[in-house]
């Protein structure tokens, strides 16, 4: 199968700090990779698409220099909230999309949950 | 432009009970569309899939999904639901030719009362 790992599952940071989000494609390899924010009791809210070797394109309405997206490498992306404030905690999913596939399927990570205190 | 309109935002229904979860969409263009189910604190897993071909799709869980091109649905079934399907349901759908981006329902949260 196709799996998708984030790191860490969780985190608690205090307000000012910098967090990195991880996201993985563990046995496939990703050309694209999607980031969702997904508020409590709500659906996932796209935040950005990230291109492998390429600027990732924001969403309307995300701030680029405050959500960092890099895709270094075809099973790498990662997400930094950069001087997190308690308003951006939330459950964060990346997903991937399998290069080659024939529809062109998404695969979930678990989520991140982050709390900024 | 596409939308995804999920009307249910709760479904209660008793243990063992048939469940039906409803999903409309919009789109000037032909669609695939995918039903994930969201259990609490984890990521998302896909139930099943409409690509093309028969409109009645069988996925996991004893799940299954039927499109209907003229009322423009995506209704998802269960004929006897457990305690363990207690979770978010979200209906999305994507272009045929797109960026890969899928375009999301609100998510129905299907509650199972023993």
């Amino acid at each position: 199968g196709a799996v998708v790992s984030q790191h860490p599952s969780w985190v608690i940071c205090k307000s000012g700090t910098s967090v990195k989000i991880e996201c993985r494609s563990l046995d496939f390899q990703a050309t694209t990779m999607f980031w969702y924010r997904q508020f409590p009791k709500q659906s996932l809210m796209l935040m950005a698409t990230s291109n492998e070797g390429s600027k990732a394109t924001y969403e309307q309405g995300v701030e680029k220099d405050k959500f960092l997206i890099n895709h270094a490498s075809l099973t790498l992306s990662t997400l930094t909230v950069t001087s997190a404030h308690p308003e951006d905690s939330s459950f964060y999913i990346c997903s991937a999309h399998r290069q080659g596939s024939s529809y062109n399927e998404q695969f979930f990570g678990p989520g991140t949950r982050l709390t900024v205190l | 432009a596409q939308s995804v309109t999920q009307l249910d935002s709760q479904v209660p229904v008793f243990e063992e009970a048939p469940v039906e979860l409803r999903c409309n969409y919009s789109s000037s263009v032909s669609v695939y569309l995918f039903w994930y189910v969201q259990y609490p604190n984890q990521g998302l897993q896909l139930l099943l899939k409409y690509l093309s071909g028969s409109t009645l799709v069988k996925g996991i869980n004893g799940f299954e999904a039927e499109f209907n091109k003229s009322q423009t649905s995506f209704h998802l079934r269960k004929p006897s639901v457990h305690i363990s399907d207690t979770a978010e349901y979200f209906c999305a759908v994507r272009s045929v030719g797109s960026n890969y981006q899928l375009i999301w329902g609100a998510g129905t949260k299907l509650i199972i009362k023993p």
